[in-house]
């Protein structure tokens, strides 16, 4: 089974900050990956996919990028809306990474 | 609208049995794989078990295998997960979730997927 793994676990930032999380897989994908954010007591909302394919809706603000083995997820300037936790996904998810308010 | 809406969680006893409903509206659920998601308090995400758009081919992960079974009633646009000898780990909220993909590997199952609908979950609590 490919095991996926986030960088960081918890992320603490300023609304307009730019915010990179990582995610890195235990043998290469291609660029087989998507990203997700959930908020508290909601369901996951997908953000990209094919590593760095905007879903229908997103903000502009958001990108993704890398292959193979090593991926990023992109906030350009971070807004209120934003604070939440963030999943890679392959196979598997990632663990998750929490966007928290400085 | 294109929405999917889960139902049928609650709390029961360690090894007793619940059956989890998805009931799909807005798109032509009998054209995509489904699947259910699960996710313990404050942890994170995990497919359970997954289905094709006819029924015939199923997934499950190793933690439910032999417990749980996933089916659906196209005609009725509901994807169901039974689930027998309940667990205090299986303790949870389940989502169902719609699954896109690219193509079918080897042995028929789909990659380069992701999922991009996602009802509100329902949640299972199981009291040991």
């Amino acid at each position: 089974d490919i095991q996926m793994t986030q960088s960081p676990s918890t992320l603490s930032a300023s609304v307009g900050d730019r915010v990179t999380i990582t995610c890195r897989a235990s043998q290469s994908i291609g660029s087989w990956l998507a990203w997700y954010q959930q908020k508290p007591g909601k369901a996951p909302n997908l953000l990209i996919y094919k590593a760095s394919s905007l879903e229908s809706g997103v903000p502009s603000r958001f990108s993704g990028s890398g292959s193979g083995t090593e991926f990023t997820l992109t906030i350009s300037s971070l807004q209120p809306d934003d604070f939440a936790t963030y999943y890679c996904q392959a196979d598997s998810f990632g663990q998750g990474t929490k966007v928290e308010i400085k | 609208e294109v929405q999917l809406v889960e139902s049928g969680g609650g709390l029961v006893q360690s090894g007793g049995s619940l059956r989890l409903s998805c009931a799909a509206s807005g798109f032509t659920f009998s054209r995509y794989w489904m699947y259910w998601v699960r996710q313990a308090p404050g942890k994170g995400l995990v497919w359970v078990s997954g289905l094709n758009s006819d029924g015939s081919s199923t997934r499950y992960a190793d933690s439910v295998k032999g417990r749980f079974t996933i089916s659906r009633d196209n005609a009725k646009n509901t994807l169901y997960l039974q689930m027998n000898s309940l667990r205090a780990e299986d303790t949870a909220v389940y989502y169902c979730a719609r699954l896109v993909f690219s193509y079918f590997d080897s042995s028929g199952y789909p990659t380069d997927w992701y999922f991009d609908l996602w009802g509100r979950g329902t949640l299972v609590t199981v009291s040991s």
